[in-house]
């Protein structure tokens, strides 16, 4: 899996918009790029998933470059339930992704 | 609900007893996942089964084991427990074929705290 580098820790304040980037400079051509959100106590949870460009749902946007090489998370207008850890994983979508490897996270916090 | 269920919820155990908890996979999932995240502590891959063989080993200690029995549901058992070993383990399933170019978003259960004293 490709190593990932995101900030450890951000705040916000409620109604704000939340970038969240995450590093992968030695991502594979065949590599995903796939966010989770945990709140305490709670397993992970998939957010969304991109290859390029731009890929929005009903709860984020990821935004991912050309080069590939980073990504990042947007948040629109969180609240206090948006209050978690934020993990960015990238591997191959089948073959090889036999470890689902998470780093330390984004842990984020929203603030009234 | 991420279908995929997790049993006990809470288990409270004495250091050196053996305890296991118990994961049934979202319906159609071939592939299992167990990971440890300690208080304050990031997810610790431990071991993954695909259709009843183990597929990957991560940071599993040797007291601790695991199988995926043919109905898919696996368990992780836990030997000669420690303080240490005090944790939220969760169980995870995914649509994880070898060599199909899908099913890498992995769903987790709600996890089983243990608590050892």
């Amino acid at each position: 899996l490709a190593k990932t580098t995101q900030p450890i820790s951000m705040d916000s304040y409620e109604g704000q918009e939340v970038n969240i980037t995450c590093s992968h400079n030695n991502i594979a051509t065949n590599d995903y790029i796939t966010w989770y959100q945990q709140f305490p106590s709670q397993g992970p949870r998939f957010i969304i998933q991109g290859y390029k460009t731009k890929v929005t749902n009903e709860v984020a946007s990821l935004f991912i470059p050309a080069d590939r090489k980073s990504s990042t998370l947007s948040l629109p207008r969180v609240s206090l339930s948006d209050t978690a850890v934020y993990y960015c994983l990238v591997g191959p979508l089948s073959g090889g992704y036999n470890k689902l490897i998470f780093g330390a996270g984004t842990r984020l916090a929203v603030h009234p | 609900d991420s279908g995929v269920t997790q049993t006990p919820k809470h288990l409270i155990t004495a250091t050196g007893q053996r305890v296991t908890l118990r994961c049934s996979p979202r319906s159609g999932d071939l592939s299992v996942y167990w990971y440890q995240q300690s208080l304050d502590q990031g997810l610790q891959f431990l071991i993954q089964y695909y259709n009843g063989e183990e597929r990957a080993k991560g940071n599993i200690l040797e007291r601790f084991s695991a199988q995926q029995f043919p109905d898919l549901h696996s368990e992780l058992n836990l030997s000669s427990l420690e303080l240490g070993d005090s944790a939220l383990y969760f169980c995870a399933s995914s649509a994880f074929r070898p060599g199909r170019n899908s099913g890498n978003t992995i769903y987790f259960g709600e996890g089983s705290w243990l608590t050892v004293v």
